[in-house]
């Protein structure tokens, strides 16, 4: 166990909808990241917090994801108007003594 | 930019036999090199890891070979065992975030 849950496991949607996932650490870390990772690729960074601070996006994180840490221990992330391409599977991790430990991840399949 | 190279691609083992996957860097800055497990539909987990102050480490049949002047590592697994089958992924992490860059990918099958 990680001590990272991720909601929903899967998720299908139709092209255009909007979509939200989260992330729910066990116990509080100041650092939270978000990958996605397609089919036959290693995770690939979008973004991170630093507590409730979004100190790095990557150049993936289009202008239609974005990302919430309100408190500093849950995350959210949106995803708006929905392109095929989107479809990947979205982690999360926290980090534990310079290692990052992943949940489980959200499958998102768009129509 | 790719700043982590994983080979092989694919890798096909008989049960007890010796698994071998390499990875190449690029940054010189990087201080610190794990191995990730991944299953089908979970996230990946984290296996061994390494930092470049020593030039081995193992972990039961799981071995990590460290090679600073070539700027290489290496995951072994001895015995390698069907439940092994995975894929199986070299990272680094990067920049003043540590975000994980990873290596693309290894897919193991050990056959009974």
């Amino acid at each position: 166990d990680t001590g990272v849950s991720q909601d929903p496991r899967h998720k299908i949607t139709k092209r255009g909808q909007n979509v939200t996932f989260r992330c729910d650490p066990i116990s509080e870390h100041n650092r939270l990241y978000w990958y996605r990772q397609t089919l036959g690729q290693g995770p690939e960074f979008l973004t991170y917090f630093q507590n409730e601070a979004q100190l790095e996006k990557s150049r993936l994180l289009s202008d239609r994801f974005s990302a919430e840490r309100p408190k500093g221990s849950f995350s959210t992330l949106e995803i708006q108007r929905t392109e095929q391409g989107d479809s990947a599977m979205y982690l999360c991790a926290i980090t534990r003594a310079d290692t990052q430990y992943f949940g489980p991840g959200t499958r998102l399949t768009v129509l | 930019q790719q700043q982590v190279k994983q080979s092989p691609q694919s890798l096909i083992v008989q049960k007890g036999g010796i698994s071998i996957i390499n990875c190449a860097y690029e940054n010189t800055a990087f201080d610190y090199f794990p191995w990730y497990q991944q299953f089908p539909g979970k996230g990946p987990a984290l296996l061994i890891a390494i930092r470049p102050d020593v030039s081995e480490k193992k972990e039961g049949r799981f071995t990590i070979s460290f090679n600073k002047s070539a700027k290489q590592f290496s995951l072994h697994i001895m015995d390698s065992q069907p439940g092994d089958s995975a894929t199986y992924f070299c990272a680094a992490p990067s920049g003043n975030n540590n975000d994980m860059r990873f290596g693309a990918g290894t897919r193991l099958t050990v056959k009974p």
